[in-house]
């Protein structure tokens, strides 16, 4: 069974400023997806960014990009130019193959400070 | 726009009844999914669904079981409500054979057991 480990379970950034959140997972296989979901305070589950295991270019979405180590089995996710917006829960997530299912971690509180 | 839409945005019931959440997509998608969010536990897969009148245990079946009638709707039921059901109750949907695309969530279903 795979596993995701998020061992911070809060974080806090001054607003501008950049921030890495840790994500680890286990697992066999060498076929996945992995996946930053991002939860703000009463709202919708939203996808921040998503990776490829086959594609070794590090996903980038505007202000969020990621660092995926295969070997290491370790995806953080960056957030740069930190915006009050961006205070929310994050949570990673992996994704077996062509599996849908997702196994999630435990999730971060995500703070940006005025 | 993907939407997935929960019936109830808060839900307070006693303890024995049997309660329904319900969830309902627009985009024609195969595959469907009920977790639970707790906190310090992140998501945890209760049921999913690959298509009508499919279903398949996820990580915490126990105490629920689900209906699938029809392709946009998945309902998830509670047989006999307890309080350590009380939860925060997640909705999502997904294209099917496509790996890297996401989950689509609702807004969820926060429900309480008295």
């Amino acid at each position: 069974a795979q596993t995701v480990t998020q061992s911070q379970p809060e974080m806090s950034v001054q607003e501008a400023e950049t921030v890495t959140l840790s994500c680890t997972y286990d697992t066999s296989e060498s076929n996945y997806y992995l996946f930053w979901y991002k939860q703000p305070p009463s709202r919708q589950m939203i996808l921040v960014i998503r990776q490829e295991a086959y594609k070794q270019q590090n996903a980038t979405e505007n202000r969020f990009s990621v660092n995926f180590q295969k070997a290491a089995k370790s995806f953080s996710l960056k957030i740069s130019d930190s915006q009050l917006g961006d205070t929310a829960m994050y949570f990673c997530a992996f994704m077996k193959g062509a599996n849908s299912k997702l196994t999630f971690g435990k999730g971060i509180t995500l703070s940006v400070r005025p | 726009d993907v939407k997935v839409t929960q019936s109830s945005r808060y839900l307070v019931k006693r303890t024995g009844e049997k309660v329904f959440l319900e969830c309902v997509q627009d985009m024609d998608h195969e595959n469907m999914f009920w977790y639970r969010q707790d906190p310090g536990l992140g998501l945890r897969l209760i049921y999913f669904s690959y298509d009508v009148k499919m279903k398949e245990k996820g990580d915490i079946p126990e105490g629920y079981s689900v209906s699938r009638e029809k392709k946009e709707r998945f309902s998830l039921i509670l047989e006999s409500a307890s309080t350590n059901q009380t939860s925060m109750y997640l909705c999502a949907s997904k294209e099917t054979g496509l790996g890297s695309q996401p989950q689509h969530f609702g807004d969820g279903t926060r429900l309480s057991i008295l």
